[in-house]
Parts: C-alpha cells; structure tokens; sequence
C-alpha cells in the first residue's frame, strides 16, 4: 500500500457536465501527477504539478485541468464531459528530481493510488 | 517524443515456472530510466523493477529480472518462479532523466498464472 489516496473511487456522470476528481500524495512529496488509463489500454499522461504549479502537460485538451494546493494534495478537474473520458484516472506522487534522493525514496519512483474510475453516459 | 511497444497482449505460464515478457522502446534520448509495474484487479500500479540506462548490469529484484538491450532498445522482464499472485497487467514504462516525473507506458501484457 502507497500513502496515495484518491476520491472518489467510481463515479458516474452524464456527458456534458463537470466532474472534479481529487488526490491526496505520499508523504513528503511534492510532485503529482495524473494519468488517464481507458480500458484495455497502457495509462496516459495527463499532467504535472510540482509545488503548485503545472510543469508538464500530455496530449489533453484545455477542459482538462488541475489544481494543487499547499499541502500538495491535488484535483483534477474536467469540463464538458465526453464519452470517451470514460476511464480510470491514477494519480502519482514523487519527489522531483531536483531534491535529495533517500534509498527507499528515489526521485524517479512514483507511488500511485488506486485511480478513480469514472463512467460517461 | 518516447513510444513503448509491448507486443504480448496475453500471456500465461504454469505456476512455478518461468516468464519472460517483452517490451521494446523508440527514443533519441540517451539518459532515461526504464520500468516495469504491476496492476493486479485493485488497479493501483505497482512498481516492480527499475533500471537506469546508464547501468550496463540488469536490474533483478529477488524473482524478478530484466535483459536490457540499450543498443536494440529492448527491455524484457523475466519473473522466475512465479507464483498465483503475479497474475496482473504488467507495463513497461520509459521515463526521460532531467525531465520531470513523466511516464511513458506501453500498452500492456496481462499475465495468468496457472495452478
């Protein structure tokens, strides 16, 4: 088990609307990041946010958008919803590159939650 | 721009025996990591194996090895001894170093174990 928590763990929205998903990152971290897994398929990356900051961003449209908050728990946030935005959505935590490394906590290791699956109908 | 190809869609072995699952990888970069997780049914991603393509040696993990071939941009896993409960969805991922903590992951392997 990771100290990665996410909510909620199933939601389901009509297409159209706006949904808000929210993560709560490991200890110690200040790095989250979003991916978006459809089903069958590897997870895509969403983006980034380190210290409350968007740093990296994936092949997604604008109404796809997130927040990150001083305690570095994040949401995501996505507008006008679309069938196909019927997912699983993982968020991971790490720390960045640019910070001291532990052993047991390596910069480039990302401790991922148990994802939000959300259905579009 | 990275891509990860894993051309096993499903795999399945006989408890007890040995693994090994593919992935191969399209990128410019010279300095990344490569690795390898695990998504049982609770779906949370696990990581199971990590190697710095800097390092010549193969990564192993107690069950759990790696071929890492940079020159043909190959990176398989080998889990040996393998048990009901590596039964999951494996995806090799590529991350670029000095880059941000961004995954590229390929499209998964789902691996049966059976008794």
């Amino acid at each position: 088990e990771t100290g990665v928590t996410q909510s909620p763990t199933h939601l389901i929205k009509t297409r159209g609307q706006q949904v808000t998903l929210r993560c709560s990152s490991q200890s110690g971290h200040n790095t989250v990041s979003w991916y978006q897994q459809a089903l069958g398929q590897g997870p895509q990356f969403i983006f980034q946010y380190y210290r409350e900051e968007e740093n990296g961003r994936g092949n997604f449209p604008p109404r796809f958008s997130g927040l990150q908050f001083p305690n570095y728990s994040s949401e995501l946030n996505v507008n006008a919803l679309e069938l196909d935005d019927s997912a699983l959505y993982l968020c991971a935590s790490s720390r960045p590159e640019t910070e001291v490394p532990t052993p047991n906590d390596p910069n480039e290791k990302l401790f991922f939650g148990s994802g939000t699956q959300l259905s579009v109908l | 721009a990275q891509t990860v190809t894993q051309s096993q869609p499903e795999m399945s072995v006989q408890e007890a025996e040995t693994v090994t699952l593919s992935c191969t990888y399209d990128t410019s970069e010279s300095n990344y990591y490569l690795f390898w997780y695990k998504q049982p049914p609770s779906r949370q991603m696990i990581l199971v194996i990590r190697q710095e393509a800097y390092k010549q040696q193969n990564a192993t993990e107690n069950r759990f090895s790696v071929n890492f071939q940079k020159a043909a941009k190959s990176f398989s896993l080998k889990i040996s001894d393998s048990q009901l409960g590596d039964t999951a969805m494996y995806f090799c991922a590529f991350m670029k170093r000095r880059a941000g903590n961004m995954l590229t992951f390929g499209g998964g392997t789902r691996l049966m174990v059976k008794p």
